[in-house]
């Protein structure tokens, strides 16, 4: 039982290029969530997901782009990389009721 | 939508002593309310929880109480330890559109000086 496995941990990338983060959990969850932090902001919505097939945007959406086309991945694309951009990213999956599980965390340095 | 306030945003303590931290929620109907503990570089992970229909819950040295009524809640950490400095998370969660959803307090560095 691996958890919330969150890929890569670090990543530099140029303003303008795009990438993908993975994330996937083998706990069946059904709810999945993106979230940034940065310092002092505590961990802000980026996009969450309640099931296969359903997402919706979270507090800081723009920029950002997710699906969920499995009940067990949940991938973060970033269109075109901004230096505001430059944060520490988390998955999270839950259940219903339950507590968040989170991902390693991925530092991104936008340049 | 539910809005969490998480006071103080920096706490220290000396080493053995109690440290508390409190959260107020906005929505009634929030029932479930967990705590995360984020240690430097790493990620947060659950260290209690308590469900609207119990006031107190406790392990070990770390405790939470809810009160309904004034819509807080609070950690409690007794004797305290250097291990336990790191970033303290609340988060509210309610129903919203048919969906749980969760809102997180903006944390709280607590630093326990030898």
């Amino acid at each position: 039982n691996a958890g919330v496995t969150q890929t890569p941990k670090f990543q530099v990338l140029k303003t303008g290029q795009s990438m993908t983060l993975q994330c996937a959990q083998d706990m069946n969850h059904e709810y999945m969530s993106w979230y940034r932090q940065d310092p002092g902001m505590g961990l802000r919505l980026i996009h969450y997901s309640v099931g296969a097939g359903i997402t919706d945007q979270g507090e800081v959406p723009n920029g950002y782009n997710v699906s969920r086309s499995t009940t067990e991945d949940f991938p973060l694309r970033l269109l075109s990389a901004a230096p505001s951009q430059t944060s520490v990213y988390f998955c999270a999956s839950r259940s219903f009721q339950g507590p968040a599980f989170f991902g390693q965390g991925t530092r991104l340095t936008v340049v | 939508g539910e809005n969490v306030e998480q006071h103080p945003s920096t706490l220290s303590v000396q080493e053995g002593d109690s440290a508390v931290i409190k959260c107020t929620y906005s929505d009634s109907a929030s029932n479930y309310f967990p705590w995360y503990k984020q240690e430097l570089g790493k990620r947060p992970q659950l260290i209690i929880d308590i469900r609207s229909n119990v006031g107190e819950k406790k392990d070990q040295r770390i405790a939470v109480t809810l009160n309904k009524t004034a819509k807080h809640f609070s950690l409690h950490i007794t004797e305290t330890q250097p291990e336990d400095s790191a970033v303290y998370f609340c988060a509210a969660s309610y129903s919203s559109g048919g969906y749980q959803k969760v809102t997180f307090g903006t944390g709280t560095k607590l630093q326990v000086i030898p």
